[in-house]
Formats: structure tokens, sequence, C-alpha cells
């Protein structure tokens, strides 16, 4: 069975703090994306990655990062949490060309970040 | 840049009974695909239906369809014969096709409620 797993269900941080969010995905997807959800605005990307070392900034990237050094890994990073970054963030994947066209993503199930 | 609206935050059908979940999108392309997800209280985003923007056939897939009516940027969705199971947050959500990197852009959500 195919995943995208991300490594923490529930997170809570102190403001100021860094935070980092990790994903994993077993399916040799060439791309992978990170979201955050948020009650009555959808989801939102933030950041996504085409390529290992390769980013792009989402439409709300501001006061966060990715690392992507490994295929299968895909991080975000929050430089200084802060209260507005409290939130649900998902992790997706997706292979490249026609594959993403077709059948979409796969999602992670979420991690709900608290930062109080 | 594309927009995808859901204009009903919450509904509920009774057990067995039709729902129609409404979404329209705003876009200058002519070629994009448009998606139907599934987020249980589980949070696992899963997969319902997609619809190719050139087809002129709506989707089906067993009790999920589609009304795509493309000059008005409508892309509702039909549920027939409700299950409790059903109970989920839905999203509308649109891919333009770009490269090898499909980005999807999702609407706010519609939280069903089956009732039994």
């Amino acid at each position: 069975d195919v995943k995208v797993t991300q490594s923490s269900r529930y997170l809570v941080k102190r403001t100021g703090e860094k935070v980092f969010l990790e994903c994993v995905q077993d399916m040799d997807h060439e791309n992978m994306f990170w979201y955050r959800q948020d009650p009555g605005l959808g989801l939102r990307l933030i950041y996504f990655s085409y390529d290992v070392k390769m980013k792009e900034k989402g439409d709300i990237p501001e006061g966060y990062s990715v690392s992507r050094e490994k295929k299968e890994r895909f991080s975000l990073i929050l430089e200084s949490a802060s209260t507005n970054q409290t939130s649900m963030y998902l992790c997706a994947s997706s292979p490249a060309g026609r594959g993403a066209h077709s059948y979409g993503y796969t999602f992670g199930s979420g991690t709900r970040l608290t930062v109080v | 840049a594309q927009t995808v609206t859901q204009s009903q935050p919450e509904m509920s059908v009774q057990e067995a009974e039709t729902v129609t979940l409404s979404c329209t999108y705003d876009t200058s392309e002519n070629n994009y695909y448009l998606f139907w997800y599934k987020q249980p209280p589980s949070r696992q985003m899963i997969l319902v239906i997609r619809q190719e923007a050139y087809k002129q056939q709506n989707a089906t897939e067993n009790r999920f369809s589609v009304n795509f009516q493309k000059a008005a940027k409508s892309f509702s969705l039909k549920i027939s014969d409700s299950q409790l199971g059903d109970t989920a947050m839905y999203f509308c959500a649109f891919m333009k096709l770009s490269g090898n990197t499909g980005k999807l852009i999702f609407g706010q959500g519609t939280t069903l409620q089956v009732k039994p």
C-alpha cells in the first residue's frame, strides 16, 4: 500500500521555536507539496518541490522554508514559530507528467500544529 | 490566477437520499483537470472523482457523479444513495497543466453530514 507518512499527528510548540515537519513518501514520486488547512480557507499551498534540492514558493510561503535532500523526504521548516502558524499541515506527493494530471495527489494524514 | 469557490460551508442529507455539492472556478486556461477530494474525520484525503476539461462526458464513480459545465465554469458533485460513511469534508480542486508539475488549487470545503 503506497503511502505518504507525516512524522507527527499532533505537535505543540512554543512561540519562537524552530519547528520541523517531516514527510516521507515511498512511491518514488518526483513532486512533493506542503499545504496548510484552515477552516473556511481550504488548503493553501506553502511550497512544493519537483526534484531533489529543487523548490518553488506556493501561495503563502512567508515564515516557512523547505528542504528536500532526498527524493523521498520533504521537510517543512518554521524558522520562528508564531501563533498564526497554528494550523493543520498536509503533505502530498505526485508523479511527474501525466501521472499528476491523471491521478492527482497522494496525501499524508496531516500534522495538527499548535503554537502557544 | 485561478480560484475555486465552494459556496456551501455545511450541508446535511438523510441516509439513502441524494445530495449535490456545488463548486465554481475561475480560469483562463482551456486545458485543465478538476477533482473532488473527501476528508473524513481520520483526516486522510481521498480522491473521489476527477474530470478532464477536454472531455464533455461527465465522470462517474459508483454513487458519485459530476455535472461539469465548462462554459459556466461549474463542477458539482452528486452523491446518490448517501451512506453514513459519506460524512466528511469535501474539497473541490483545480489543476492547471504546467510542465511536469500540476499544482492543485482547492476550494474552501463543504462539510457534509449524513443523518440516519
